[in-house]
């Protein structure tokens, strides 16, 4: 357990609003993580930090934006949510070290 | 572009069954190579390789990698119902600090 808290942990939107997930750890890792997990695809990066305000795309970035403006934050926001947009999104941090990577409980989000 | 493929991607076993999960990778700057198990939610790590040839203990879990021929496997002894879960591999690149996942493996063990 590395301290990782996400907010919210569910969350049903509607198509074209804004929708902003955060991440908070308390364990000062450098380096942290967002994930969309679904089915037939696996865990996707979206987006990662690699220090604060440090910030660089993953594989599925596009209709999603960070920001890390403290260390212990990472926040994912979707600008307009849509429908494929529907997922469950993890956070995971990992030290400087990077020996292991730990994840967050997972945020559920629904765009309907 | 990186690529991690597991196999098989479904497995049904009766416990006390070995079950052997594959994990084959395609990576441009390998780090390491990472085992996690998930169940209802968060992935839980199980282990890291970074060395070929080197088994990975813990219990009735053990894990070995093979850096030649690029792939990794995870054994389960005498499985018991509490290891069905989802087991995913992900790659590790030394640039650019990300890890890359496999679509894992949903393994179900049946009394």
């Amino acid at each position: 357990d590395a301290g990782i808290t996400q907010s919210p942990r569910h969350k049903v939107t509607e198509t074209g609003t804004p929708v902003t997930l955060r991440c908070h750890q308390t364990e000062n890792h450098r380096y942290m993580y967002w994930y969309r997990q679904d089915p037939g695809h696996g865990l996707r990066l979206i987006h990662y930090s690699y220090g604060v305000k440090d910030t660089d795309k993953g594989e599925v970035s596009d209709g999603y934006s960070v920001s890390r403006s403290k260390t212990e934050d990472f926040l994912l926001t979707l600008e307009s949510a849509t429908s494929s947009q529907t997922s469950v999104y993890f956070c995971a941090t990992a030290g400087t070290a990077r020996n292991t990577i730990y994840f967050g409980e997972g945020s559920w989000l629904t765009v309907v | 572009e990186d690529k991690v493929v597991q196999s098989p991607l479904s497995l049904v076993v009766h416990e006390g069954d070995t079950v052997t999960l594959n994990c084959s990778y395609e990576v441009t700057n390998f780090r390491s190579l990472l085992w996690y198990k998930q169940e209802k939610k968060a992935p839980t790590f199980l282990f890291m390789l970074t060395s070929s040839g080197i088994e990975k203990k813990s219990g009735r879990l053990s894990s070995i990698l093979d850096k030649k021929e690029l792939f990794s496997i995870l054994n389960i002894t005498a499985t018991q119902t509490g290891d069905s879960a989802v087991y995913l591999c992900a790659v590790e690149e030394t640039s650019g600090s990300r890890l890359t996942f496999g679509e894992g493996t949903q393994l179900t063990v049946n009394p």
